[in-house]
């Protein structure tokens, strides 16, 4: 199975902060590859796919890049409402796999 | 508006089955593939399984493969989740989830609020 391996696992920020998080494939996904948003007690939310599409409603602060195996989410301007945890999908081969999560949490 | 509503989850103890039920509606049922997406607090999002939009393309998680089986009635706009020898392990959220591609595969772009999955004695 496609390992994909989120980093970092976790991260203090602040309001108004540029924040990066990545993914990186075992092996080559092309661009499958989406992320999600989750908070607590909410169904996970859809923000980029095919790695740098971004999903409709979604602020454009959110953005995505990469193909092949590295693949990055970036957040251009921290906002209140996007501390939660991030995850990557390869939805390339099958078994498609998540990243382990990124924890975005207020400095 | 894109709705999908699970069903099915609850208590049941290890080595027994439970079928889990999705009904969706607001979009073209038979135009997408669906998913089964699992939540649990320590391990996060697991991808359980995906059906194409004919049933003609079905994929496993390792850990499920052999003892789950999704399926679709396309005719009553319904997924489903049949799972067999249940484990503790398969304790968690699980979610149905409708792809974002016409008649292809991809990430999930609606979501339903879930339905819980207890294995325990």
């Amino acid at each position: 199975a496609i390992q994909m391996t989120q980093s970092p696992s976790s991260l203090s920020a602040s309001v108004g902060d540029r924040v990066t998080i990545t993914c990186r494939a075992s092996q080559g996904i092309r661009n499958d590859l989406g992320w999600y948003q989750l908070k607590p007690g909410k169904a996970p939310k859809l923000l980029i796919y095919a790695a740098s599409s971004l999903q409709s409603g979604v602020p454009s602060r959110f953005s995505g890049s990469g193909s092949g195996t590295d693949f990055t989410l970036t957040i251009s301007s921290l906002q209140p409402e996007d501390f939660a945890t991030y995850y990557c999908l390869q939805d390339n081969t099958y078994p498609w796999t998540f990243g382990q999560g990124t924890k975005v949490e207020i400095k | 508006e894109v709705q999908l509503v699970e069903s099915g989850g609850g208590l049941v103890q290890p080595g027994r089955s439970l079928r889990l039920s999705c009904a969706a509606s607001g979009f073209t049922f038979d135009d997408y593939g669906m998913h089964w997406v699992r939540q649990t607090p320590g391990e996060g999002l697991e991808w359980v399984s995906t059906i194409s939009w004919d049933s003609g393309s079905i994929g496993y998680a390792d850990s499920v493969k052999g003892r789950f089986t999704i399926s679709r009635d396309n005719a009553k706009n319904s997924l489903y989740l049949q799972m067999n020898s249940l484990r503790p392990e398969d304790t968690a959220l699980y979610y149905c989830a409708k792809g974002n591609w016409y008649r292809g595969a991809g990430s999930f772009d609606y979501w339903g609020q879930g339905t819980p999955v207890t294995v325990s004695s």
